[in-house]
């Protein structure tokens, strides 16, 4: 039961540089989101999505682009990386139901040189 | 602007010993709240989910409560061992979805 999957585990960039996080998940979870988790400032959530073709900006959405294009996938891409994008980021997923527990991806560590 | 706090920000404890971890919010219109445990460099694990009409939930060794009234959670964690030396974190959800607002965790050490 492979649950929320994130790739890569660990990237390194340079300033300017595109790349995209990927997050799947195997679960067929309506709801689908990204944190990203800093020192002193906790998890904070970058965007989300409610369903295939819904998405929406949380806190911290400057830089990033997100799409849902199939209920299973939700990436990230930041377009042109910057060094305040080093961060550890993960995914996150779940029913919306009353319920509602959220399942959290390993995450992905990135550098942004 | 929901805002969720951990206070203690680390704790230390002998093995045996039982937990208490805290954690208050400031809007009391909350659907539910999550506590979670983290391992260094790892991701996060669901340890116990409190629906807002529930007071309490308990799993094994864990019990978690909930006074939405007054905006706390305690999470407690009886006859402690050195394997739930973790970082734990309490997080609320203000309505159906997924939009989590986490408080900063609580790193836990418990010495053998």
């Amino acid at each position: 039961n492979a649950g929320v999957t994130q790739t890569p585990k660990f990237q390194v960039l340079k300033t300017g540089q595109s790349m995209t996080l990927q997050c799947a998940q195997d679960m067929n979870h309506e709801y689908m989101s990204w944190y990203r988790q800093d020192p002193g400032m906790g998890l904070r959530l970058i965007h989300y999505s409610v369903g295939a073709g819904i998405t929406d900006q949380g806190e911290v959405p400057n830089g990033y682009n997100v799409s849902r294009s199939t209920t299973e996938d939700f990436p990230l891409r930041l377009l042109s990386a910057a060094p305040s994008q080093t961060s550890v980021y993960f995914c996150a997923s779940s029913t919306g139901t009353a319920k509602n527990i959220q399942y959290f991806g390993a995450g992905t560590r990135l550098s942004v040189l | 602007k929901q805002e969720v706090t951990q206070i203690p920000a680390a704790l230390s404890v002998p093995e045996g010993e039982n937990l208490v971890l805290n954690c208050s919010f400031t809007d009391s219109a909350i659907y539910n709240l999550q506590w979670f445990r983290q391992d260094p460099g790892k991701g996060l694990t669901s340890l116990l989910l409190i629906q807002s009409s529930q007071r309490e939930q308990t799993s094994g060794r864990l019990n978690a409560s909930l006074d939405k009234s007054s905006g706390r959670s305690t999470l407690y964690i009886a006859a402690s061992q050195p394997g739930d030396s973790a970082t734990y974190l309490c997080a609320v959800i203000k309505a159906a979805g997924n939009k989590l607002t986490f408080g900063g965790g609580t790193r836990v050490l418990v010495k053998p």
